[in-house]
């Protein structure tokens, strides 16, 4: 199976602020990446699919980049509603598995 | 609009039987892979299953192979997922979703809508 590693596990920023998240594969998976957005007793909501495709409806501040085995998802000014767990999931082979989750916390 | 709503979960002792019914509503439901995704109480996804829009293909975690059994019934526009010999590490929120719309060959296995999952609790 690819094991997903994302970094940091929580990540604390204010309003306004760029950050970024890291999803690394244990192995290459091209571009077979999506970017998740969870909030608490909530479904997860599809951000980015082919690692920098924006999905439909999305704000534009969400980006996705990399292939391969890294992967970066960055939020360029962070708002009150981006507060949320994020996950990556790797779709190149069979089983399809998630990053563990960053947890992006108010400061 | 894409709508998916879960039902049936509930409280089940271990070595025991579920189902699992999702309704989809708001596009042509026999065209899309669906897939079932769980999370582990306060824990990450975890992918389970998935159906072809024709129920011909069907693909499973290796955990769950031999216990689950995803199906569709497309009269209805109904998702399943049948599950037996229910431990207590099956406990989790199961979600149903769409996969994006592909029209043969390798289908992409993301999802690109969810419903709001149905809570599966396995406890003696």
């Amino acid at each position: 199976d690819i094991q997903m590693t994302q970094s940091p596990s929580t990540l604390s920023a204010s309003v306004g602020d760029r950050v970024t998240i890291t999803c690394r594969a244990s192995q290459s998976i091209s571009s077979w990446l999506a970017w998740y957005q969870q909030k608490p007793g909530k479904a997860p909501n599809l951000l980015i699919f082919d690692a920098s495709s924006l999905e439909s409806g999305v704000p534009s501040r969400f980006s996705g980049s990399g292939s391969g085995t890294d992967f970066t998802l960055t939020i360029s000014s962070l708002q009150p509603d981006d507060f949320a767990t994020y996950y990556c999931q790797q779709y190149n082979s069979h089983p399809y598995t998630f990053g563990q989750g960053t947890k992006l916390e108010i400061k | 609009q894409v709508q998916l709503v879960e039902s049936g979960g509930g409280l089940v002792k271990p070595g025991g039987s579920l189902r699992l019914s999702c309704a989809a509503s708001g596009f042509t439901f026999s065209d899309y892979y669906m897939s079932w995704i769980r999370q582990a109480p306060g824990k990450g996804l975890e992918w389970v299953s998935h159906i072809s829009g024709s129920a011909f293909h069907t693909s499973y975690a290796d955990s769950m192979k031999g216990r689950f059994t995803i199906s569709r019934d497309n009269a209805k526009n109904s998702l399943y997922l049948q599950m037996s010999t229910l431990r207590a590490e099956d406990t989790a929120v199961y979600y149903c979703a769409r996969l994006p719309y592909c029209s043969g060959g390798w289908c992409p296995c993301y999802f690109d809508y969810w419903g709001q999952g149905t809570l599966v609790t396995v406890s003696s």
